[in-house]
């Protein structure tokens, strides 16, 4: 079974810097979809980035950009010039050709003003 | 105009009794899903429909029951609640159909308290 596990439950940034997330899986597919979820206060579910493992070249959106390593199982997500709006839980989570996602236990992250 | 609508967002009630949350979307996806994040927010499927038919049945007491009158429709039904149904329920979709690489569009969720 595929799973997903983000180490850090908590961390926390100075607002402008850059914050990096950690999130390992396990799998033996080879064709798989990655994502990172953010879930501010709100309790809204909004997708952040996403990754095609058959892709080698790292998915990128404006201020958000993961280093995503196959063979590894790695994929981090880099915030940089980290704002106040960035403050949220973030889940990292796998998804097969079944559709159906598997979230790891997500990380909370504080932007210090 | 919502894309994955949920109602209630708020549901309190007493041990016992029985709820339903409704959920419903105007993408034109396939597959409806219902995710529960409990107390420590981990998020964890339950069930999906693919077009009205059931797909994915996680290991979920019998009490909850989904309905999917149509493939834009997914209803979750609870009967005899308890305290441990206490979470948040969010409601998502999908193109499904091995389609899913742009991840789900979720609802807002629905914050269940079981008193």
């Amino acid at each position: 079974a595929q799973t997903v596990t983000q180490s850090q439950p908590e961390m926390s940034v100075q607002e402008a810097e850059t914050v990096t997330l950690s999130c390992t899986y396990d799998t033996s597919e080879s064709d798989y979809y990655l994502f990172w979820y953010k879930q501010p206060p709100s309790r809204q579910m909004i997708l952040v980035i996403r990754q095609e493992a058959y892709k080698q070249q790292n998915a990128t959106e404006n201020r958000f950009s993961v280093n995503f390593q196959k063979a590894a199982k790695s994929f981090s997500l880099k915030i940089s010039d980290s704002q106040l709006g960035d403050a949220a839980m973030y889940f990292c989570a796998y998804m097969n050709r079944d559709d159906k996602i598997i979230f790891g236990k997500g990380t909370r992250l504080h932007i210090l003003p | 105009d919502t894309a994955v609508s949920q109602t209630p967002k708020y549901l309190v009630t007493q041990m016992g009794n029985d709820k339903s949350i409704k959920c419903e979307q105007n993408l034109g996806h396939d597959t409806m899903y219902w995710y529960k994040q409990d107390s420590k927010k981990f998020l964890k499927i339950m069930f999906s429909y693919n077009n009205k038919e059931l797909i994915i049945n996680e290991t979920v007491p019998n009490r909850f029951s989904p309905k999917s009158p149509d493939k834009a429709h997914l209803n979750l039904h609870i009967n005899s609640l308890e305290l441990g149904d206490s979470a948040v329920y969010f409601c998502a979709s999908s193109p499904g159909g091995g389609q899913g690489s742009y991840g789900y569009t979720f609802g807002s969720g629905t914050r269940l308290t079981v008193v």
